[in-house]
């Protein structure tokens, strides 16, 4: 049983416009969700998180939201670049349970076009 | 120096092999993992250890034996491994396996660029 979903497994945008990417989960223990994005032949890049006390935070053109009730968070991606191109994999943790140990969601794969 | 970093980059072993992965961080991390990811699929814990001790195994086959020799290194043995447990192995560090200060960035795992293995 998936406990974080990315129920979408590409999105293409056009350069300078709005990417968003979602992400939901099942595990009400979870209270800190996190972005990687992942290069072909590299590891997953950490970019930015949010603990479950806000509901948004931001970093530069990278806006995570969380919706708690909704047990939904998503990635705003403004203006995307074609460098952005990557996977997006959503990852969630419990403080109260054993750890940083982190639950992936399958992964969005964007594309942005020039 | 922020980086994991994982070698070989590559590795190609037949079934009765032994071989080994390596990881190093000089982070002061003191928390190691090892990650496996199949192809389009998102990676899943194997091992965790903290302060150098095996934290966590998650069920992994006894045919991967994980060794943290100290602070900086975290090995993943491998012997009579099967075509099936070709992928992407993946080595992560945080600052610590727990942290009750969510935003301290404590929790953030820092991955290396991966082994990919192949078994014939």
């Amino acid at each position: 049983d998936q406990q974080v979903k990315q129920n979408s497994p590409s999105l293409s945008v056009q350069e300078g416009r709005i990417s968003i990417l979602n992400c939901d989960y099942t595990n009400s223990m979870f209270d800190y969700f996190l972005w990687y994005k992942k290069y072909p032949a590299e590891g997953p890049t950490f970019l930015i998180s949010i603990s479950s006390i806000k509901d948004k935070n931001e970093d530069g053109r990278f806006t995570v939201f969380l919706n708690k009730s909704a047990k939904h968070l998503s990635l705003h991606i403004v203006p995307s670049q074609p460098g952005d191109s990557a996977v997006y994999f959503c990852a969630a943790s419990a403080s109260r349970g054993a750890g940083n140990m982190l639950t992936f969601g399958g992964g969005t794969r964007l594309m942005v076009k020039p | 120096d922020t980086e994991v970093t994982q070698t070989p980059k590559h590795l190609v072993m037949g079934m009765t092999n032994k071989k080994s992965l390596k990881c190093e961080q000089h982070m002061g991390h003191r928390a190691m993992y090892w990650y496996k990811q199949k192809a389009k699929k998102p990676p899943e814990l194997m091992f965790v250890y903290s302060y150098e001790k095996l934290s966590i195994n998650e069920s992994v086959p006894s045919r991967f034996s994980p060794e943290c020799p100290n602070s900086s290194l975290l090995n993943l043995h491998l012997h009579a491994l099967q075509p099936e447990d070709s992928a992407l192995y993946l080595c992560a560090s945080s600052r610590v396996i727990k942290s009750t200060v969510a935003l301290s960035g404590a929790n953030v795992l820092t991955f290396g660029a991966g082994s990919r293995l192949t078994v014939l």
